[in-house]
Formats: structure tokens, C-alpha cells, sequence
């Protein structure tokens, strides 16, 4: 089976673009989780999605930050504008709800915000 | 407090050297407990699930301690392959199943 597909897998940019990272969860998996990952703070919860609904967002940063999840294979996160503190490696993880304890992480996209 | 904390390591070790790892958390309803493994510029990947009798799976063993909420990781042989950072991870109590990480400890394992 395919795991967790993210895409692109790095980004470079420049302050102030539209960045739009996007993430295809393992079929089946009907949670979707996005994290973002820093040297300083470490892997932090940005929002994750129950069945295509958004459930707890109190980790975005801000209003730059928007995420999506239009059906149950595909979700996006948005940031607009960016800035360089924005730089990160954002994952994109999924589970089931038959299997709770078990997230799978997929590979990451690591942005850069110059 | 922060809600999960870790040995802040790096530890740098032997082949064949046995390592622990601790962790504390803060959220006294946490109910789920784990340890995964983050390799170099990779995702993170469940380790072990920590079960308050505690685990063993190999050379790995996990403990859990719910009156002092601390958690272990002990590592035996440690073998070049377990070069990699240790995340320990905590769920939310009752039905939340947001997982929190701790910063990881970065495990070297030396020839």
C-alpha cells in the first residue's frame, strides 16, 4: 500500500508568495493531520480532519495559514503571504479511526521562505 | 511546564552500550503513550506503544509511570542502526487523540 503522499517535497520561495503544500492520506485513514517542524519548537500540531471536517485548528499560527480537505484523499495547506519564519518542514500524517493509536507520517516538505 | 519534556541528549554512545531515555508530561488525563523514531531528514515512525506494565519488543523497552507521569525508553546493544531521534509522544485524555511530541533526544551511536 502507498503511504502518506506529500508533495511538493521542498519548496523555495520568496516573502510574500502563495506557498500550497499538498497531501494524499493512506486510503481508508479517515483522520488527517498537518504538523509543522522547527529546530526550536519541534514537531507542533497545526490542525487535523475527521472525515473531511476540520476539528481542531487552534494550532495555526495565524490567519496566513489555511488549510483544506475537499474529500477524503487529498487536503492542502496554504500560506499566504509567506515570510521566513514560515521556513519549516511541514508533514502531513494520517490514521484510522479503527486503529487510533498509530499515525503514519508522510515525507515531509521542507520550505524554505527567503 | 510544557506538556511533553525530554532529555535534551545528544547522547553519543558505544556499539553495544545500553541508553535510557527519559520523558515527562504535564496532562494528567493522557491515556496513550508512545515512543517514535525520526531519522536524519525523514518522517517520524512509531517505535513502541508504552503500556503502563510496561514492554519490551527486542532489545527495547518502554516503561510508564502514571503517579510521577514519566515515561522510559531503554535501549540494550545498541547498535549503529539506532542512530536516529527519539520522540516521546502523548496523547490528550478521553476522546482527544491530538498527539503531543516532546523535541527528541538525538541518539549517535559510535563503531
Amino acid at each position: 500500500d502507498a503511504g502518506v503522499i506529500q508533495s511538493p517535497r521542498h519548496e523555495v520561495t520568496e516573502m510574500g508568495q502563495e506557498v500550497t503544500l499538498r497531501c494524499k492520506p493512506i486510503s481508508g485513514h479517515d483522520y488527517l493531520f498537518w504538523y509543522r517542524q522547527t529546530m526550536m519548537r519541534g514537531l507542533e500540531l497545526l490542525i487535523y480532519f475527521n472525515n473531511n471536517v476540520p476539528i481542531d485548528d487552534s494550532g495555526m499560527p495565524e490567519d496566513r495559514f489555511s488549510a483544506k480537505m475537499p474529500n477524503a484523499s487529498f487536503s492542502t495547506l496554504k500560506i499566504q503571504p509567506s515570510e521566513p519564519r514560515d521556513s519549516a518542514v511541514y508533514f502531513c500524517a494520517s490514521r484510522s479511526s479503527l486503529v487510533p493509536d498509530t499515525q503514519y507520517f508522510g515525507p515531509g516538505t521542507r520550505l524554505t521562505v527567503l | 511546564r510544557k506538556e511533553v519534556e525530554q532529555d535534551p541528549g545528544p547522547f553519543n554512545v558505544p556499539e553495544g552500550a545500553t541508553v535510557a531515555f527519559n520523558c515527562t508530561y504535564s496532562n494528567s488525563a493522557s491515556q496513550s503513550f508512545f515512543w517514535y523514531r525520526q531519522d536524519c531528514r525523514k518522517e517520524p515512525k512509531l517505535l513502541m506503544s508504552v503500556y503502563s506494565s510496561g514492554n519490551e519488543d527486542g532489545r527495547f523497552t518502554a516503561q510508564l509511570n502514571r503517579a510521577s507521569q514519566y515515561i522510559s525508553l531503554l535501549i540494550r546493544d545498541s547498535k549503529l542502526s539506532d542512530s536516529a531521534t527519539y520522540l516521546c509522544v502523548v496523547n490528550g485524555g478521553g476522546s482527544n487523540y491530538k498527539l503531543t511530541f516532546g523535541k527528541g533526544t538525538l541518539l549517535t551511536v559510535n563503531p
